[in-house]
């Protein structure tokens, strides 16, 4: 079964800081994804990932940057963290392939900026 | 551009009663489209794939191309159902999911 563990399921932040989300998945995945969920909003994303030290912007890269290093690790940075960037942080992996791959998610980090 | 809509915000109704999710999606291509669901304090997790063509804990999905929809069904509701419904397509070869808004699905005894 596929393991997508995010670092902290709870993180507390003041304004300004420099703030980072780790993801690691186990299963070998090339495509990694951040993505903020927020009421109303549903998933927005933000960078993803389709292989080692490849990026590209998603829909609201705005104040975030991304490192991927490592096949199996997917870290989002939040450069100086502002209040509005308090939300819930869902990372995800998928696989390259034919077909309808699907992605497989975190138990997410809700993150709040004081 | 894709766009995935979702019009209920909420969606209620009584166990054993018939429930719909809508889904409408904007893709100028041929489009792959997937059920998300995120039961209470759980990971988000797929939950069926318009190219299986599967019943997932008795929910399906028919893919209809004229009116551009892939809404989520079930016959009979159970409370379990209660959650966050999210519809998401995948466009191209492009990785990317958009998804919609969600629908919040209450199921009450």
């Amino acid at each position: 079964d596929v393991k997508v563990t995010q670092s902290s399921r709870y993180l507390v932040k003041r304004t300004g800081e420099k703030v980072f989300l780790e993801c690691v998945q186990d299963m070998d995945h090339e495509n990694m994804f951040w993505y903020r969920q927020d009421p109303g909003l549903g998933l927005r994303l933000i960078y993803f990932s389709y292989d080692v030290k490849m990026k590209e912007k998603g829909d609201i890269p705005e104040g975030y940057s991304v490192s991927r290093e490592k096949k199996e690790r997917f870290s989002l940075i939040l450069e100086s963290a502002s209040t509005n960037q308090t939300s819930m942080y869902l990372c995800a992996s998928s696989v390259t392939g034919q077909g309808n791959q699907p992605q497989h998610f975190g138990d997410g980090t809700r993150l709040s900026i004081l | 551009a894709q766009r995935v809509t979702q019009p209920e915000k909420l969606l209620s109704v009584f166990k054993g009663a018939p429930v719909e999710l809508k889904c409408n999606y904007s893709y100028s291509g041929s489009p792959e489209l997937f059920w998300y669901v995120q039961y209470s304090r759980q990971r988000l997790q797929l939950l069926l794939r318009h190219i299986s063509r599967e019943s997932i804990k008795g929910f399906t999905a028919d893919l209809n191309k004229g009116e551009t929809s892939f809404h989520l069904k079930k016959p009979f509701a159970q409370e379990e159902d209660s959650a966050m419904y999210y519809c998401a397509l995948k466009g191209g070869s492009n990785y990317k999911l958009t998804f919609g808004k969600g629908t919040l699905l209450t199921v009450n005894p």
